[in-house]
């Protein structure tokens, strides 16, 4: 089955430190991978996905297909980082399945 | 409006009730879905509408209906449930007729409902 896993639920790091936060996937196929935030009191919200290879509020994500891996990193955390983050994957065409998510908090 | 809406943002229903779930956007997206959001949980997908026809149904009880007007509307009908139904009912659209690539998922606030 294709499945999203996040081992951490929380994770703690103060302001300036870096921040890694792990996925790991298992699927069958190229995987086409996200990752999704929610500040508190906003919506779900996309961060990234691995396809644009982008840079989005110093946060990036390398696909690795040999570690089944998509962790989330940023140099320098900034408290207003603090949020629950999502690594999703694409099953099908239109089905994003969610791995259980990893609150951060950036502490002063 | 870059946005989706969901209305209301509470709801409290008996197990007796019917009542809809809203969710309206007019970015001219082709797709829109209804996720299930329990405490402390991940969204869990529960149906997807592609250009207005129904394309999955994650073998959601029929206590849940969904129904798309019009590409820019999305309701979900709710009879006979069950306290265990009470979550928060997210919904979400997207630009294409599926969820991947340059077409990614925007969603709504969503709807908070207790079942009692």
């Amino acid at each position: 089955a294709q499945r999203v896993t996040q081992p951490e639920k929380l994770l703690s790091v103060f302001k300036g430190a870096p921040v890694e936060l792990k996925c790991n996937y298992s699927y069958s196929g190229s995987p086409e991978l996200f990752w999704y935030v929610q500040y508190s009191r906003q919506r779900l919200q996309l961060l990234l996905r691995h396809i644009s290879r982008e840079s989005i509020k110093g946060f990036t994500a390398d696909l690795n297909k040999g570690e089944t891996s998509f962790h989330l990193k940023k140099p320098f955390a900034q408290e207003e980082d603090s949020a629950m983050y999502y690594c999703a994957l694409i099953q099908g065409a239109q089905k994003l399945v969610f791995g259980q998510g990893t609150r951060l908090t950036i502490n002063p | 409006d870059t946005e989706v809406t969901q209305t209301p943002k509470h709801l409290v229903m008996g197990m007796t009730n019917k009542k809809s779930l809203k969710c309206e956007q007019h970015m001219g997206h082709r797709a829109m879905y209804w996720y299930k959001q329990k405490a402390k949980k991940p969204p869990e997908l529960m149906f997807v509408y592609s250009y207005e026809k129904l394309s999955i149904n994650e073998s959601v009880p029929s206590r849940f209906s969904p129904e798309c007007p019009n590409s820019s509307l999305l309701n979900l009908h709710l009879h006979a449930l069950q306290p265990e139904d009470s979550a928060l009912y997210l919904c979400a659209s997207s630009q294409e007729g599926w969820a991947g690539g340059d077409s990614p998922l925007h969603f709504g606030n969503g709807t908070r409902l207790t079942v009692t």
